[in-house]
């Protein structure tokens, strides 16, 4: 099975902070990755697919980039809405894996 | 726009056996992937397993944890995916979300649903 490491675990920065979360695959995925957000009660939703690829609807401030083994999600400029937790996940083979998410905290 | 509702969820003891629903709408449901994903109390998602499209003849994918246990079954006709849970244990106790894939390349879960709880207890 392909292990996915997200990193940090959780992450404490304020409005307007430049956001990296970092996603490392145990071999390569190319680049089948999706990055999801979830907030406390509520399902997963989409907000990167295909490593870069921003899906309809999602604020430019989210950016997604890498291939391989190696993954960055990135929030330009984080908005008091963007305060939840995020995970990776590939879809390269099966099974499918996701990361163990990052919370991104108030600072 | 697609929406996706699960039903079916509760309490039930170890060892026993509960069906998961998903009601699907706005897509031609034979079209498209279909997966269930899980979330136990305070932990992360995890994959549970697919049905894929009619194109590739509905063959099923599972997670090796619930492989032998759990069948992922559709019903194009009702707009409907399933997930028959059997051999139920304590570690099976999650949200269970169902998702939709809008197509390839790109196989990975566009939309959820809102999940239904699974406790597994005695």
């Amino acid at each position: 099975d392909i292990q996915m490491t997200q990193s940090p675990s959780t992450l404490s920065a304020s409005v307007g902070d430049r956001v990296t979360i970092t996603c490392r695959a145990s071999q390569s995925i190319s680049g089948w990755m999706a990055w999801y957000q979830q907030k406390p009660g509520k399902a997963p939703k989409l907000l990167i697919y295909k490593a870069s690829s921003l899906e309809s609807g999602v604020p430019s401030r989210f950016s997604g980039s890498g291939s391989g083994t190696e993954f960055t999600l990135t929030i330009s400029s984080l908005q008091p809405d963007d305060f939840a937790t995020y995970y990776c996940q590939h879809y390269y083979i099966y099974p499918l894996t996701f990361g163990g998410g990052t919370k991104v905290e108030i600072k | 726009e697609v929406q996706l509702v699960e039903s079916g969820g509760g309490l039930v003891q170890p060892g026993g056996s509960l069906r998961l629903s998903c009601a699907a709408s706005g897509f031609i449901f034979s079209d498209h992937y279909m997966d269930w994903v899980r979330q136990a109390p305070g932990e992360g998602l995890e994959w549970v397993g697919r049905s894929k499209h009619r194109r590739e003849n509905y063959a099923t994918e599972y997670a090796a944890s619930v492989k032998g246990r759990f069948i992922v079954s559709r019903d194009d006709s009702r707009y409907s995916l399933y997930l028959q849970m059997n051999g139920l244990r304590t570690e099976d106790t999650a949200v269970y979300y169902c998702t939709w894939s809008r197509g390839g390349p790109n196989y990975n879960m566009d939309v959820w649903g809102q999940g239904t709880t699974v406790i597994v207890s005695s």
